[in-house]
């Protein structure tokens, strides 16, 4: 069964600071990696997106990387703020699956001043 | 602007009372999809459509409809809504199928309440 899991569930960092957030798949076969932002009660926003053969993606302040060979990605914050505070959410594609999909349950980062 | 339209963006309805959540986009998308989000799950696939009156199940389409006959609107039914059903919708679009690393949009979600 495909699975996407992320850690940590939740997070707390002050502002300015840097963080990374991981998530570890297993979904086969393996097609694209995204990173989503979710504000509280809004719809997600795409941070990145990486193919296979990319192993990291840069958004300004967001960089993902991805290790196909151990599935795992991280999404590093830099300088934070205020406003990223959302939850993340790590959404794994698959090219062989008609559900094609396979999301992560988030981690929910809270930055405070 | 690119958007995916959602309505209603809130509703509270009784048990039976058949609904429509309808979704709208404005990107000539080929690829619209239903989620549902409940708290400590991630998003759940309901639906799915790869184009005009094609479409297919995905996680958990038990108690849904929905028509894909025009490309731009995928509206979601409850023929007979139960409180289980009670959650936030997502509906997405995105130029071609997910596994092709097209950016896929969401629009700004449905809470709906049955009682």
């Amino acid at each position: 069964k495909n699975q996407v899991e992320q850690s940590p569930q939740s997070l707390i960092i002050l502002e300015g600071k840097n963080c990374t957030l991981q998530c570890n798949y297993t979904v086969s076969p393996f097609s694209n990696l995204r990173w989503y932002k979710q504000d509280t009660g809004r719809g997600p926003v795409s941070l990145t997106i990486m193919t296979f053969s990319e192993n990291t993606k840069s958004n300004g302040r967001y960089t993902a990387t991805l290790d196909a060979d151990t599935k795992q990605s991280s999404l590093h914050i830099t300088a934070s703020q205020l406003s990223d505070s959302a939850s993340y959410i790590c959404v794994v594609g698959s090219s062989g699956s008609a559900r094609q999909l396979t999301f992560g349950s988030g981690t929910q980062l809270t930055v405070l001043p | 602007e690119a958007q995916v339209t959602q309505n209603p963006r809130y509703l509270i309805t009784v048990t039976g009372k058949k609904l429509t959540v309808t979704c709208s986009q404005n990107m000539n998308h080929e690829y619209m999809s239903w989620y549902r989000q409940d708290p400590g799950l991630g998003l759940r696939q309901i639906y799915y459509s790869m184009n005009v009156e094609v479409t297919d199940k995905g996680d958990v389409p038990e108690g849904y409809k929905v028509s894909r006959k025009e490309k731009r609107n995928f509206p979601l039914i409850l023929e007979s809504p139960s409180p289980n059903q009670t959650s936030l919708y997502f509906c997405a679009s995105s130029g071609s199928g997910p596994q092709s690393g097209n950016t896929i949009y969401f629009g700004e979600g449905s809470w709906l309440t049955v009682v």
